[in-house]
């Protein structure tokens, strides 16, 4: 198993640029996640699915979207970057929502000038 | 507002010499609590984590954390670290009867000097 996979690992937009960054889990997870980390901050929970069709906001979502349409993508969108969404992105997965253990990506370092 | 608390963010310690990060969440309801580790960039893993049961609870590498409900309370220890847990350490909290949603602490950053 490749576990959950993340790309690009790197990337740098200019503002008002739109781009998606991918996720994918080969485990069969039901549950996604997707997570901002900043100094100080630690890691903040922008959106979250709890299966193919279904998402939910989290913390932090304004200016990102997401989509469920198979168990093993969860793609995230940034519509309009702007540079206070530069950050390191985290995709997470667990088997169910809840007291599960998640899995994470190794993340993508986004860089908005 | 549900939150966790991780109370010192930089922690220098000496190798051999033991080790306790500080956690405290907000609520005293039913919850899930955990401890992740994050390697210089890298992904967070798991250490260990608090679901029912006993209260003292062993993970990896040697680590070990107690669950104290009346202090709302998930301090991680280890009796003699290593070179290798210089790493940020993230408590982590998740109510099952609530929502789907998991709660990071800001991070502890423990850093062992040799």
């Amino acid at each position: 198993n490749a576990g959950v996979t993340q790309t690009p690992k790197f990337q740098v937009l200019k503002t008002g640029q739109s781009m998606t960054l991918q996720c994918a889990q080969d485990m069969n997870h039901e549950y996604m996640s997707w997570y901002r980390q900043d100094p100080g901050m630690g890691l903040r929970l922008i959106h979250y699915s709890v299966g193919a069709g279904i998402t939910d906001q989290g913390e932090v979502p304004n200016g990102y979207n997401v989509s469920r349409s198979t168990t093993e993508d969860f793609p995230l969108r940034l519509l309009s970057a702007a540079p206070s969404q530069t950050s390191v992105y985290f995709c997470a997965s667990s088997p169910r929502p809840g007291g599960e253990t998640q899995y994470f990506g190794p993340g993508t370092r986004l860089l908005v000038l | 507002a549900q939150s966790v608390t991780q109370l010192d963010s930089q922690v220098p310690v000496f190798e051999e010499a033991p080790v306790e990060l500080r956690c405290n969440y907000s609520s005293s309801v039913s919850v899930y609590l955990f401890w992740y580790v994050q390697y210089p960039n890298q992904g967070l893993q798991l250490l260990l984590k608090y679901l029912s049961g006993s209260t003292l609870v062993k993970g990896i590498n040697g680590f070990e954390a107690e669950f104290n409900k009346s202090q709302t309370s998930f301090h991680l220890r280890k009796p003699s670290v290593h070179i290798s847990d210089t790493a940020e350490y993230f408590c982590a909290v998740s109510y099952p009867n609530t929502g789907n949603q998991f709660y990071f602490g800001t991070g502890t950053s423990l850093t062992v000097i040799p």
